[in-house]
């Protein structure tokens, strides 16, 4: 079975462009989570898909940021234009919908390190 | 809000050795999740061990063990008989009861090495 997968693996772009970042989750996995570490600090929330609804997303910075999953498939994390402190690694995570927390643990995907110059 | 707290930024330990890494939590309520991560060096971070608040009885996973203090809302990761292959940074998460949402929150990680 495929993991949870995440491309780019880097990127570095400057000041003001756009990127973005794709996640696919693991086949069947309904829910869909992003998360960024920036600067050695702690891994911080973003954002909960549930297959194509966003279920939460209170970690979402601010509106240069926008994230879809259409078809409740893969999803994409689109920074718009992008600022210095934009600067981390983003993770993806999947889990199943299930009655019991072991069938939703999450699993993570390699991340994405996005560098802003 | 709950948070999360790591204190150890950086833990080394002898091959065979046993190590425990720390992590306290704050939180108001009593319904919650507690889990160590593990993220070996380019490598995708992957579940150690998880802990049921409601459960008085520590999880173990082989060679890993929690010792989960609720009242004192701690919960620490002990590794016994250390490997090459332990060397990682590890992370504490807290996660909500189960029907209050997904998302995990994460301490600041702990850098764990092995020496062979």
């Amino acid at each position: 079975e495929a993991g949870v997968t995440q491309f780019p693996s880097h990127s570095v772009i400057e000041k003001g462009q756009t990127v973005t970042l794709r996640c696919d989750p693991i086949s069947g996995h309904d829910n869909l989570y992003w998360y960024r570490r920036v600067m050695g600090k702690e891994i911080k929330f973003l954002l909960h898909f549930v297959k194509e609804s966003k279920q939460d997303e209170s970690g979402m910075p601010n509106n240069r940021f926008l994230a879809e999953r259409t078809g409740g498939t893969y999803s994409t994390l689109k920074v718009q234009p992008a600022e210095l402190e934009d600067s981390g690694v983003y993770f993806c995570a999947s889990s199943q919908r299930g009655a019991s927390l072991h069938t939703d643990t999450q699993y993570f995907g390699p991340g994405t390190r996005l560098t802003v110059l | 809000a709950q948070t999360v707290t790591q204190s150890q930024p950086e833990m080394s330990v002898q091959e065979a050795e046993t190590v425990t890494l720390s992590c306290t939590y704050d939180t108001s309520e009593s319904d919650y999740y507690l889990f160590w991560y593990k993220q070996p060096p380019s490598r995708q971070m992957i579940l150690v061990i998880r802990q049921e608040a409601y459960k008085q009885q520590n999880a173990t996973e082989n060679r890993f063990s929690v010792n989960f203090q609720k009242a004192a809302k701690s919960f620490s990761l002990k590794i016994s008989d250390s490997q090459l292959g332990d060397a990682a940074m590890y992370f504490c998460a807290y996660r909500r009861g189960f029907w209050q949402g997904g998302k995990l929150i994460f301490g600041q990680g702990t850098e764990l090495s092995v020496k062979p």
